[in-house]
């Protein structure tokens, strides 16, 4: 199993360009997550899917940030425009829905708006 | 408000040495436990986790983690520290199911030679 795979392993983009974050989530699995991380806050959970479907998109900070789950084995985060304040470390995971089902991570995108 | 607290932001043990990471939760019922580990550019990768039964439970690298109850608390050990354990430690809690996962804040853990 290869595991959370998720490209381009580093971004480095202008503000105001679009950036779109991408991840396959291990095969089999029907929740997928997209968590940000930062010195000052941490880890945070921006939205999960499951069976493809966004279940829970609160943490998401804006619209400018936007996510797809097309189908079982991809998913992409968008965001547009960016800012430097988005500056950040992306990471997907991916579980089978349910109690007992801990997350799997992928290597993260680390993403710098400048 | 449901909360999960790493009070130790930074340790650092020498090597050899054991070691105690410290995790409290505040949540109305008992929710469900991990640890997870991050080493330096890498995701989170899952040490161990608790749902009910002994509350001692044993995950990879030799690390073990003890619910307590009474103390809301749910601290990771390990015996004999190795520098390879060098790493940022996550502890999160799940309080229904593994959608609503929270996460500690971290503690970055140095292992002196």
């Amino acid at each position: 199993d290869a595991g959370v795979i998720q490209s381009p392993r580093h971004e480095v983009t202008e503000m105001g360009q679009e950036v779109t974050l991408r991840c396959k989530p291990i095969s089999g699995h029907n929740s997928l997550f997209w968590y940000r991380q930062t010195m000052m806050r941490g880890l945070e959970l921006l939205i999960y899917f499951n069976n493809n479907v966004p279940i829970d998109d609160s943490g998401m900070p804006e619209d400018r940030f936007s996510a797809k789950m097309p189908n079982a084995s991809f998913s992409t985060l968008k965001i547009q425009p960016s800012e430097p304040r988005d500056s950040a470390v992306y990471f997907c995971a991916s579980s089978l829905q349910g109690l007992n089902s801990p997350l799997h991570f992928g290597n993260g995108t680390r993403l710098t708006v400048t | 408000a449901q909360s999960v607290t790493q009070p130790d932001i930074h340790i650092t043990v020498s090597e050899g040495a054991s070691l105690e990471l410290r995790c409290n939760y505040s949540y109305g019922a008992t929710p469900y436990l991990f640890w997870y580990v991050q080493s330096p550019g890498q995701g989170l990768q899952l040490l161990l986790k608790y749902f009910s039964g002994d509350t001692l439970v044993q995950g990879i690298k030799g690390f073990e983690a003890e619910f307590k109850r009474s103390q809301s608390s749910f601290n990771l050990r390990k015996p004999s520290v190795h520098w390879s354990d060098a790493a940022e430690y996550f502890c999160a809690v799940a309080p229904y199911n593994n959608n609503d996962m929270r996460f500690g804040a971290g503690t970055r853990l140095t292992v002196k030679p």
